[in-house]
């Protein structure tokens, strides 16, 4: 079946723009994480979602970030006045349950 | 807190050769461990997971690991590693509690030479 998707692949921007990434999951998967993978390092928990239940925003670096799940279905992460370090891999996984995340390609996002 | 070291970054070898890539971990409370490999501009795939029972586990591609909770290691494992094998490989760890989040570690680069 169709494993976890993200878009776009890539995104170039420059300093202070908004950008929006999309992640959608395997369907029937309640739970939903977002990672962030600097060059170099391993992968940063930024957000999970799970069901309807209020999402777990512990990780997310600062206020510029933000990310929303409608349902169980797709979700977006938004990066507001985007800045240099914010460079990385945004990677986003789904889960049935406690014992397994599936990954998706990930969106590499470069900002200038 | 949880925490994950992987102690070498990268780990060069010949094809046909044993490899093992270290795996260390802290937690205050039980875990489930999980080896990750990711190749050159793909996600993350799942290569094996320690949640409970036999401390040995197997997983794809002839990878195995060892779960020592007295040395909270969880050491990956393949005894003849083949040109294919090339990729960046993560350990984690998640202690369950309300979110099952990953604590991964910084990588290690394996490259298999021919």
């Amino acid at each position: 079946g169709a494993g976890v998707s993200q878009s776009p692949s890539n995104k170039v921007t420059e300093k202070g723009k908004d950008v929006e990434l999309r992640c959608d999951p395997i369907s029937g998967h309640t739970a939903l994480y977002w990672y962030r993978q600097r060059l170099g390092q391993g992968l940063e928990f930024l957000i999970y979602f799970q069901g309807n239940s209020a999402p777990d925003k512990s990780g997310l670096p600062s206020d510029r970030f933000s990310a929303e799940r409608t349902g169980e279905s797709v979700s977006t992460l938004t990066i507001q006045r985007t800045q240099q370090e914010d460079s990385a891999v945004y990677l986003c996984a789904s889960s049935p349950s406690y014992n397994e995340q599936f990954f998706g390609p990930g969106t590499r996002l470069t900002v200038l | 807190a949880q925490s994950v070291t992987q102690l070498d970054s990268q780990v060069p070898v010949f094809e046909e050769a044993p490899v093992e890539l270290r795996c260390n971990y802290s937690s205050s409370v039980s875990v489930y461990l999980f080896w990750y490999v990711q190749y050159p501009n793909q996600g993350l795939q799942l290569l094996l997971k320690y949640l409970s029972g036999s401390t040995l586990v197997k997983g794809i591609n002839g990878f195995e690991a060892e779960f020592n909770k007295s040395q909270t290691s969880f050491h990956l494992r393949k005894p003849s590693v083949h040109i294919s094998d090339t990729a960046e490989y993560f350990c984690a760890v998640t202690s369950g509690g309300s979110n099952y989040k990953l604590t991964f570690g910084k990588g290690t680069l394996l490259t298999v030479n021919p």
